[in-house]
């Protein structure tokens, strides 16, 4: 079975400062990859995503993410950090079950604070 | 993106009455929707995967009977919690999508049983 781990449950880094989030990955092949954002009581936000291709992904609000599969990893990084980028943040595999479908299956999530 | 709406966004209700959670997809057609279920501080567990028209499919340990989940339309899937107790409280959020491309998640329901 497929399994994310997010080592970091808490990280507090100053507005301004790069930002590099964990998350490694277990999955027999290789697995849709994706890092979502959850600001508090709300539903969550694709940052970006990973099927297939160049391993370097950009996606929304400057994030970035490369998938290193010697390391099954696929950390999240920012250069930037902007106050309103404290939310919780979680990574997910995505495990094919039967043709081009797949079910997700998230780490416990990293709490990112910013401060000012 | 695609937009996913959830309805109610808070419902409390009392011990042993049912309560239903709507996820509408609305500009798109979704072929699968997911439900899952938050504990606070902790990450979102897959409860049912529902295909429009057909059953939708349990993980382990969750109890279809407890939770009925109808997928009744490409644009609409209902979660209903029969006779709530406290210990089903939680945040529930539903995600739609269609086909192999990415899943939008709806903004949840927190649920409280009194």
């Amino acid at each position: 079975a497929q399994s994310v781990t997010q080592p970091d449950i808490h990280i507090t880094v100053s507005e301004g400062a790069s930002l590099e989030l964990r998350c490694n990955y277990s999955y027999g092949a290789t697995p849709y990859l994706f890092w979502y954002v959850q600001s508090p009581g709300q539903g969550l936000q694709l940052l970006l995503k990973y099927f297939s291709g160049d391993t370097l992904v950009q996606g929304i609000k400057g994030f970035e993410a490369e998938f290193k599969r010697s390391q099954s990893s696929f950390n999240l990084r920012k250069p930037s950090v902007h106050w309103s980028d404290a939310a919780e943040y979680f990574c997910a595999v995505g495990a094919r079950s039967g043709g081009s479908n797949y079910k997700l299956t998230f780490g416990k999530g990293t709490l990112l604070t910013v401060n000012p | 993106g695609a937009v996913v709406s959830q309805h109610p966004s808070r419902v409390i209700c009392k011990s042993g009455t049912s309560v239903k959670i709507e996820c509408r997809s609305l500009d798109f057609q979704a072929t699968t929707m997911f439900w899952y279920r938050q504990f606070p501080k902790q990450s979102l567990m897959l409860m049912a995967t529902s295909n429009e028209g057909s059953k939708a499919t349990y993980e382990q340990g969750v109890e279809k009977d407890k939770f009925l989940i109808n997928h009744a339309s490409l644009t609409l899937s209902t979660l209903t919690v029969t006779s709530a107790h406290p210990e089903d409280s939680s945040f529930y959020i539903c995600s739609a999508r269609a086909g192999a491309t990415e899943a939008f998640f709806g903004q949840g329901t927190r649920l409280t049983v009194v």
